[in-house]
């Protein structure tokens, strides 16, 4: 199993520009999740999903679309990058949406937006 | 409403001297716990859990958390620090409203660990 695996590492946008970070897992999980990490903020939640099909959001939603058309893949589309999204963002996923016994990162994306 | 507050941004301790992380939270329901650690540049790793079964928890590299209801802790510890200890912690509380519910996890703000040598 690869496990979660993000694309791309690093990113630089200038402000307005559109971009796509892609997530895929291959365990099979119920639930993916998007954070931003931002210093001494931890870990915040941008936009969840139950399932395929089935999104939501999470703590720090604007600016920010996603869709999960497929058990694996979750993607995070950013509208028109602003400053305020330079950030690490990470991907996690969670095998069983309403039992968590441990939660799956991928590596991060690191984005600055100019 | 949860709630999680890691009371310490930053600890320094000496190699092979004890390391205490403090985290205290608040739930509403019976609540999951978690510590996670991030080395630099790298991804969150599960530490330890604890999921209602016993309150002394042990986990990997030699840390242990005990969950604490009465005090809403779960500190984290290690008897001996490593240089290979220094990284970010984080501490996650969970829980689960109803049985069709998805989980809501809330991050603590993180406490950087240092180790002097």
């Amino acid at each position: 199993n690869a496990g979660v695996t993000q694309t791309p590492k690093f990113q630089v946008l200038k402000t307005g520009q559109s971009m796509t970070l892609q997530c895929a897992q291959d365990m099979n999980h119920e639930y993916m999740s998007w954070y931003r990490q931002d210093p001494g903020m931890g870990l915040r939640l941008i936009h969840y999903s139950v399932g395929a099909g089935i999104t939501d959001q999470g703590e720090v939603p604007n600016g920010y679309n996603v869709s999960r058309s497929t058990t694996e893949d979750f993607p995070l589309r950013l509208l028109s990058a602003a400053p305020s999204q330079t950030s690490v963002y990470f991907c996690a996923s969670i095998p069983r949406a309403g039992v968590y016994n441990e939660q799956f990162f991928g590596p991060g994306t690191r984005l600055t937006v100019l | 409403a949860q709630s999680v507050t890691q009371l310490d941004s930053h600890v320094s301790v000496s190699e092979g001297t004890p390391v205490l992380l403090r985290c205290n939270y608040s739930s509403s329901y019976s609540p999951s716990l978690f510590w996670y650690v991030q080395h630099p540049n790298k991804g969150l790793q599960l530490l330890l859990k604890y999921t209602s079964a016993a309150t002394l928890v042990k986990g990997i590299n030699g840390f242990e958390a005990e969950f604490k209801k009465s005090e809403t802790s779960f500190h984290l510890t290690k008897p001996s620090a490593h240089m290979s200890d220094a990284a970010e912690y984080f501490c996650v509380v969970s829980v689960t409203p109803g049985y069709s519910s998805a989980s809501k996890i809330i991050f603590g703000s993180g406490t950087r660990l240092s180790i002097r040598p």
